[in-house]
């Protein structure tokens, strides 16, 4: 079982729509959650961070982590046709002798259609 | 700031020839990374440095060479490129108080023929 699972998509939605971006994973040692937004032929940028449970909210965005179901989401309101992009998940712990490896998960794809 | 810069942009290899992907940030990270992105296989993280003089191995090092002599510079050497290293490079810093706050670069198209 590969430590990081996301679904790659390709999700397509109507632009407004809410759409629900998720990841799980294996090891409950995981304590960082981190989801990245890549365009297209660029490099990947740090779009929400959250440490531990909970839920974390930033305008239009909403990350949430179970850690007991060692699942996390990340949900978009009022998409736009700007949003389209793949959204990685990373995760980590830094309990691992110092080291920073961020685990990342493969990516979703998404496209949001005026 | 420029934040992350990688040159080159593009570059075709031809198997067997070296070459060396340069890094650089303006930011006085402490820490710095390589990662691959290959379709349906995500980032892999290839090699990576915790400061100056620093370095250790990621998930998929074979192939690849690293060294950190300054705060700034993390270049990545193919010893001996082969089909199989066909990729986009990333590479990326991050503060030692933003751990996770990683800043990528805008990546390295690689093609080995």
């Amino acid at each position: 079982q590969k430590e990081v699972e996301q679904d790659p998509g390709p999700l397509s939605v109507p632009e407004g729509a809410i759409v629900s971006l998720n990841c799980t994973y294996s090891n409950s040692a995981f304590q960082y959650f981190m989801w990245y937004r890549q365009y297209s032929r660029k490099g990947p940028e740090l779009l929400m961070y959250t440490y531990s449970s909970g839920n974390k909210e930033d305008g239009r965005f909403t990350a949430q982590v179970d850690k007991s179901s060692k699942y996390i989401s990340l949900f978009i309101r009022d998409s736009q046709p700007s949003d389209s992009a793949t959204y990685l998940c990373a995760m980590s712990d830094f309990a691992q002798g110092g080291s920073e490896k961020l685990v990342f998960g493969k990516g979703t794809k998404l496209t949001v259609n005026p | 700031n420029a934040g992350v810069t990688q040159t080159p942009k593009f570059q075709v290899l031809k198997t067997g020839q070296s070459m060396t992907l340069q890094c650089a940030q303006d930011m006085n990270h402490e820490y710095m990374s390589w990662y691959r992105q290959d379709p349906g296989m995500g980032l892999r993280l290839i090699h990576y440095s915790v400061g100056a003089g620093i370095t250790d191995q990621g998930e998929v090092p074979n192939g690849y060479n690293v060294s950190r002599s300054t705060t700034e510079d993390f270049p990545l050497r193919l010893l001996s490129a082969a089909p199989s290293q066909t990729s986009v490079y990333f590479c990326a810093s991050n503060s030692r108080t933003g751990r996770n706050e990683q800043y990528f670069g805008p990546g390295t198209r690689l093609t080995v023929t």
